[in-house]
């Protein structure tokens, strides 16, 4: 069983257009995370929700905006598609225990390529 | 920024051990380090952590000095397929938990 998944796989689309990449995860975790790795393989966090709630918010274009539905999936829809959002997008999910480590696990990413 | 410094590359003879250091020397006290690795562009996939005292799994083994400052990821017995950027990261509730990459480690194997 994939314990975090994102759809789709490949993403190839024209500047300017909107898209969204999904994510589950079914390890039972709170807390997801979405990260950029770009073409220099900087990984960089982007948002982090916690049952629901937004936690981390880094410095993100405000065309980017994730949504989760429920604990078990977090989605990021992108508005108005520039050359410079072609990258890897990773999600990731951990446990959210106070005071105790968060292990991250990582879905395989979504390769978005803006032409 | 990052809070981990790690060497850009290193080589290791397949069936030798690997040592990968990482320094930390701004961790605070209930930050953990954490260890992962990147295959190709797949997702990063979790190793090893580690607060205070020295870790082993199946995968690796963590030393952590007494002083916390820095650490090593231990590969016993590398393999070809053990080639793959590492990332030692440190993380804790000072941060909300998030993981700031840095460059990480390229480690080669090689036959």
């Amino acid at each position: 069983d994939t314990a975090v998944s994102q759809t789709p796989k490949y993403l190839v689309t024209q500047m300017g257009n909107d898209k969204s990449i999904k994510c589950e995860q079914n390890l039972g975790h709170d807390t997801m995370y979405w990260y950029k790795q770009d073409s220099k393989k900087f990984l960089k966090i982007m948002f982090s929700y916690n049952n629901k709630e937004l936690i981390i918010n880094e410095t993100v274009p405000n065309r980017f905006s994730p949504k989760s539905p429920d604990k078990a999936h977090l989605n990021l829809h992108i508005n108005s598609l520039e050359l410079g959002d072609s990258a890897v997008y990773f999600c990731a999910s951990s446990l959210p225990s106070l005071g105790r480590p968060r292990t991250q696990y990582f879905g395989p990413g979504t390769r978005l390529l803006v032409l | 920024d990052a809070k981990t410094t790690q060497p850009t590359s290193m080589d290791c003879a397949e069936g030798r051990a690997a040592n990968l250091p990482c320094n930390h020397s701004t961790i605070s006290g209930n930050e953990y380090v954490y260890w992962y690795r990147q295959i190709h562009s797949q997702g990063p996939q979790y190793i090893i952590h580690g607060l205070k005292n020295n870790e082993t799994n199946e995968m690796a083994s963590l030393i952590i000095t007494e002083d916390r400052k820095s650490s090593t990821l231990i590969l016993p017995h590398a393999t070809l397929r053990d080639t793959a950027v590492y990332y030692c990261i440190v993380s804790g509730d000072s941060g909300t938990y998030k993981y700031i990459f840095g460059t990480g480690t390229r480690l080669k194997v090689l036959a």
